[in-house]
């Protein structure tokens, strides 16, 4: 079974530029979730979503980030415009229900960020 | 404000020896821990998990303790393998459902 897939997964830009960072979840989860992975700050969650709904952006850190889901397939992760602090490993999550203690969440392989 | 800490950034062991993973944390809503693995250019995986109403939770080889009076947990792995170099994660739920509080990870290099 194929996991969460993200893309591309190495992504250079400078900055300004507009970068749009894609998600496919499992299959058949209805939960979604966008990370970022910085030194300063570890893994932090930046939205949530279910049943294609965003429930909590609360962590998103400004407007320049927005985030998508279209539909039970896809996501995209927006930032416009880029800066250099925004460099960063970015994943992506889903699980099967709506989050909870004991429902797993699987993470993609990440997409690494840099801005020039 | 980090609320799940891991201070040891790395850790070395030999192979066939026992590795402990540190974890403290702050929230005293926190009531489900879990540990994550994560091998490069990979996601986190998930591990081990343990509720608040449990000390200890063991899965062949990893095992979890949890002190709640000193907001401390730990992952033992016995024995460690070189298999098992990555960096784990320390994560802990409280007050919602779905939001994950993570520690920033240590490094795990088992030497053969």
């Amino acid at each position: 079974d194929a996991g969460v897939i993200q893309s591309p997964r190495h992504e250079v830009t400078e900055m300004g530029q507009e970068v749009t960072l894609r998600c496919k979840p499992i299959s058949g989860h209805n939960s979604l979730f966008w990370y970022r992975q910085t030194m300063m700050r570890g893994l932090e969650l930046l939205i949530y979503f279910n049943n294609n709904v965003p429930i909590d952006d609360s962590g998103m850190p400004e407007d320049r980030f927005s985030a998508k889901m279209p539909n039970a397939s896809f996501s995209t992760l927006k930032i416009q415009p880029s800066e250099p602090r925004d460099s960063a490993v970015y994943f992506c999550a889903s699980s099967r229900q709506g989050g909870g203690r004991e429902d797993e969440q699987f993470f993609g392989p990440g997409t690494r960020l840099t801005v020039l | 404000d980090q609320q799940v800490k891991q201070n040891s950034p790395s850790l070395s062991v030999q192979e066939g020896r026992i590795s402990i993973l540190n974890c403290d944390y702050t929230n005293s809503m926190f009531d489900y821990f879990l540990w994550y693995k994560k091998y490069p250019a990979e996601g986190p995986t998930f591990l081990i998990s343990i509720s608040s109403i449990k000390d200890k939770n063991e899965d062949g080889r990893f095992t979890v303790f949890l002190n709640k009076s000193a907001k401390h947990l730990s992952l033992h792995i016995v024995p460690s393998q070189p298999g098992d170099s990555a960096v784990y994660f320390c994560a802990a739920y409280g007050g919602s459902n779905y939001k994950l509080t993570f520690g920033k990870g240590t490094l795990l290099t088992v030497n053969p």
